[in-house]
């Protein structure tokens, strides 16, 4: 999973397989979380979000957990397909304007 | 509607050199952020803006200036370029509240 300031994690997972990604966070105070999907060359795209209020919640196909308790955040892909390949970074947003962000996790899906 | 764009794609800067990365948002948000992306790393945040007329700094803000021209744009200048700015760079916006940002394409910027 995701760290800040280690090395880039990397998953490989067989597609139609579902894929779990995870994330450490650092800030209790923080009270909203977001995935975002990086493709090479390109911005970092929204992927799914969840408030501190909640433990869980669901898009399509991808799920995050939230566990306050052990400030963990996961992301699960369900059915991964090829065109997820990319890297999944987790933020965390402690204030009303400003966002952290972790080191991102390299997920290859192999046809 | 185009989101956010950035200008230029790539950027080759000798060492000393001054730029100025320009950002353009149609997506009538209050706040704009500049980041930065190093390898291995995840984005820090250099300065930005909560709404039209303000700027804060981030993270790592020393050597970088920003303008707020007006509700749409939001510029970074490099006033004298080093290598350790060579990085992608990464404009972003966010409507009022807790809520997503949304990304521009990035600036690559390369300083020799």
């Amino acid at each position: 999973g995701e760290s800040v300031g280690l090395h880039l994690p990397t998953l490989s997972v067989q597609e139609g397989d579902n894929s779990i990604i995870n994330c450490a966070y650092s800030n209790s105070a923080s009270d909203y979380f977001i995935w975002y999907k990086q493709e090479s060359g390109k911005g970092p795209q929204f992927i799914i979000d969840i408030r501190s209020n909640m433990d869980k919640r669901q898009g399509q196909r991808v799920t995050v957990l939230l566990n306050k308790t052990v400030k963990h955040l996961s992301l699960q892909i369900a059915a991964t397909q090829p065109g997820d390949s990319a890297v999944y970074f987790c933020a965390e947003n402690p204030t009303g304007n400003q966002f952290y962000f972790g080191t991102g996790t390299s997920l290859t899906v192999i046809p | 509607n185009a989101g956010v764009t950035q200008t230029p794609k790539f950027q080759v800067l000798k060492t000393g050199q001054s730029m100025t990365l320009q950002c353009a948002q149609d997506m009538n948000h209050n706040s704009m952020y500049w980041y930065r992306q190093d390898p291995g790393m995840g984005l820090r945040l250099i300065y930005y803006s909560a709404s039209e007329g303000t700027t804060d700094k981030g993270e790592v803000p020393n050597g970088y200036n920003v303008s707020r021209l007006n509700k749409r744009e939001f510029s970074l200048r490099l006033e004298s370029a080093a290598p350790s700015q060579t990085s992608v760079y990464f404009c972003a916006t966010k409507r009022a509240g807790p809520y997503e940002q949304y990304f521009g394409p990035g600036t690559r910027l390369t300083v020799t």
